[in-house]
């Protein structure tokens, strides 16, 4: 089945500590985004990426860094500057392109990170 | 600037009656309206959207909207909801045509009870 991974489903940061979160997908889309989920805030976009190689800070990057080396994955770290990382955090891709304006968005299932 | 509001955090309802989730947004340019549902602990599913023509708008499962651009509007709409509607609903607009420029309310949670 086509679809987007995200793992792990719950991750656990000590005080100080760099956290990655993967997120793959075999959609053959070219966009992929990272949004942070916050109980009644709805989801603010933190980086998103329209190509390989290339990336955008969102509305939220700070304390936050991605790398997109290569289609199908787009990994965000929690970097220690990131002083308030608890959240449910939700990856997810589109097509881009010549006539691919306000494509569907697809989730991927999402991890809970939590500071210890 | 574009912003959205989804007047009712909550919304309870009993099984098989109607339901409306409400939406408002603002823009200084035309629009394009989203509405995406959230099961617990999943990722969000796009149930239906609003780019041009007819302001009656359907989706998947029984849902529909209406775009009323005088009252800058996109209500969700069902009929008759099942316990399996219980989700959280995220209305979005966007005003540039660039998934990355889409601007999420803060959810409507609706709860069926039996």
């Amino acid at each position: 089945d086509g679809g987007i991974t995200q793992s792990p489903k719950y991750l656990f940061r000590k005080e100080g500590q760099n956290v990655t979160l993967s997120c793959e997908q075999n959609l053959n889309h070219d966009a992929m985004y990272w949004y942070r989920q916050d109980p009644g805030q709805g989801l603010r976009l933190i980086y998103y990426s329209q190509i390989v190689n290339d990336f955008q800070k969102g509305d939220i990057a700070e304390g936050y860094s991605v790398s997109r080396e290569k289609k199908e994955s787009f990994p965000l770290t929690v970097t220690s500057a990131q002083k308030n990382p608890t959240a449910f955090y939700l990856c997810a891709s589109s097509r881009v392109g010549r006539g691919a304006t306000n494509e569907k968005l697809f989730f991927g299932s999402g991890t809970q990170l939590s500071v210890l | 600037a574009q912003s959205v509001t989804q007047l009712d955090s909550q919304v309870p309802v009993f099984e098989e009656a109607p339901v409306e989730l409400r939406c408002n947004y603002s823009s200084s340019v035309s629009v394009y309206l989203f509405w995406y549902v959230q099961y617990p602990n999943q990722g969000l599913q796009l149930l239906l959207k609003y780019l041009s023509g007819s302001t009656l708008v359907k989706g998947i499962n029984g849902f529909e909207a209406e775009f009323n651009k005088s009252q800058t509007s996109f209500h969700l709409r069902k009929p008759s909801v099942h316990i399996s509607d219980t989700a959280e609903y995220f209305c979005a607009v966007n005003s540039g045509g660039s998934n990355y420029k889409l601007t999420f309310g803060k959810g409507t949670l609706l709860t069926v009870n039996p």
